[in-house]
């Protein structure tokens, strides 16, 4: 089993719509729990960290997090063209130095 | 967020030659740098974890006399790729970190082996 686990996709979502990401992870312990953006060719860029169960809201993102169920997610709002990209979810059981990345889920929101 | 760089941007190099790839912190000191290579349509995969003045740790499956890390001081860590070849053509991405804060990424160095 791996560590942390993405759908690969790609995600299609209309312009405006809610895009779901999803990710779940293995190691019950663990503390910290991130979303990253990548575009295409460029290198990956934090969108949102969560380290408690619940919601956390930052503009159009919401991450989600429910450590008995072993899962986070990342919703986006109002989806737009300029959010089509790979996300990337990454989990921490220590002191982020530890950090495990899933494999990325590409989305793909269209006009 | 921080701000790391990354120097150079792109690379190409002919098989058997060594290239060098810098990674700074901008504007604060890290403990901790790591290295990641990533392949096309593919993950991030972490190659090696390096600390201030100490010997890098690295991955299984990484070659520690191939990919030569030296992490000199707080705000710099260098790669260097020995005796390219093409099958090390990839995307080789930094990070940083300062205590227990969150990694923030270079704009990675784009390596082409001839």
């Amino acid at each position: 089993q791996k560590e942390v686990e993405q759908n690969s996709g790609p995600l299609s979502v209309p312009e405006g719509a809610i895009a779901s990401l999803n990710c779940t992870y293995s190691d019950r312990g663990s503390q910290s729990f991130f979303w990253y953006r990548q575009y295409s060719g460029k290198s990956p860029e934090l969108i949102m960290s969560i380290y408690s169960n619940g919601d956390k809201e930052d503009g159009r993102f919401t991450a989600q997090l429910n450590k008995a169920s072993q899962y986070v997610s990342l919703l986006i709002r109002d989806s737009q063209p300029s959010d089509s990209a790979t996300y990337l979810c990454a989990v921490s059981l220590y002191n982020n130095n530890d950090m495990r990345f899933g494999a990325g889920t590409r989305l793909t929101v269209k006009p | 967020g921080a701000v790391v760089s990354q120097h150079p941007s792109w690379v190409i190099c002919k098989s058997g030659t060594s290239v060098k790839i810098e990674c700074r912190s901008l504007d604060f000191q890290a403990t901790t740098m790591f290295w990641y290579r990533q392949f096309p349509k593919q993950s991030l995969m972490l190659m090696a974890t390096s600390n201030e003045g100490s010997k890098a740790t690295y991955e299984q499956g990484v070659e520690k006399d191939k990919f030569l890390i030296n992490h000199a001081s707080l705000t710099l860590s260098t790669l260097t790729v020995t005796s390219a070849h093409p099958e090390d053509s990839s995307f080789y991405i930094c990070s940083s970190i300062s205590g227990q804060e969150t990694q923030y990424f270079g704009p990675g160095t784009r390596l082409l082996v001839l």
